[in-house]
């Protein structure tokens, strides 16, 4: 399909266990965005990257989160010694324009992996 | 603080009729604000956009209004389907800045 896709879609980890987590944006888009969204929450920016620059890392929680794209197309969002408060679904988007654009800039989401912290 | 509030957290209609939404925002300075779709299990789906300059804007059997002045927004859904349940998302764009997300409202469509 033409949309973006995110893999694995459920991860179960043990408290402690690194895991990593796959985006794939739709071929050609300049920007990608991570969020995560906890239950019954509105998804909460993570980090931002344009191309393979990762330009705003703001978002994330803490220093054993930590987001690569080091071709300027496929993300991982890599968590180590996951804690049971990083249980949440983890969204990837992406944009075909720059961030800074002054045109409305559209985003699309993927299907988000559902990350279960035991 | 740069904050979205959406009104009411859930929501519980008949099929047929309609519904509106609400949406209350700080952030600034503001870009543009958008109505996402989000059924369970599935990332956001846009509705509308909407920048400073736009009042209502329509797309199929939803209107999204926006007052800028008074920083607020609403959806509304006429003629409601069943698949109509989802988390309705109010987003609002920061200039030159990234999005902030509500909490959304959650409706139920029942038959």
């Amino acid at each position: 399909g033409a949309g973006v896709s995110q893999s694995p879609r459920y991860k179960v980890a043990k408290r402690g266990q690194d895991v990593a987590l796959r985006c794939d944006p739709i071929s050609g888009h300049v920007s990608l965005f991570w969020y995560q969204q906890a239950l019954g929450q509105g998804p909460e920016f993570l980090t931002y990257f344009q191309n393979e620059a990762q330009l705003d890392k703001s978002g994330l929680p803490s220093d054993r989160f930590f987001a690569e794209r080091p071709e300027g197309s496929v993300s991982t969002l890599k968590i180590q010694r996951t804690q049971q408060e990083d249980s949440a679904v983890y969204l990837c988007a992406s944009s075909l324009r720059l961030f800074e654009d002054l045109v409305v800039n559209e985003q699309f989401f993927g299907p988000g992996t559902r990350l279960t912290v035991l | 603080k740069n904050q979205v509030e959406q009104s009411p957290q859930s929501l519980i209609i008949l099929e047929g009729k309609n519904c509106t939404l609400q949406c209350n925002y700080t952030v600034s300075p503001f870009s543009n604000l958008r109505w996402y779709k989000q059924d369970t299990g599935r990332g956001p789906v846009s509705l509308t956009i909407m920048t400073f300059s736009e009042n209502t804007k329509s797309n199929r059997r939803y209107t999204a209004t926006l007052d800028a002045d008074t920083k607020q927004s609403s959806l509304h859904i006429t003629a409601s389907q069943l698949s109509d349940s989802a988390s309705y998302i109010c987003v609002v764009n920061r200039y030159l800045g990234r999005l902030y997300f509500g909490r959304g409202t959650q409706l139920t469509v029942w038959p």
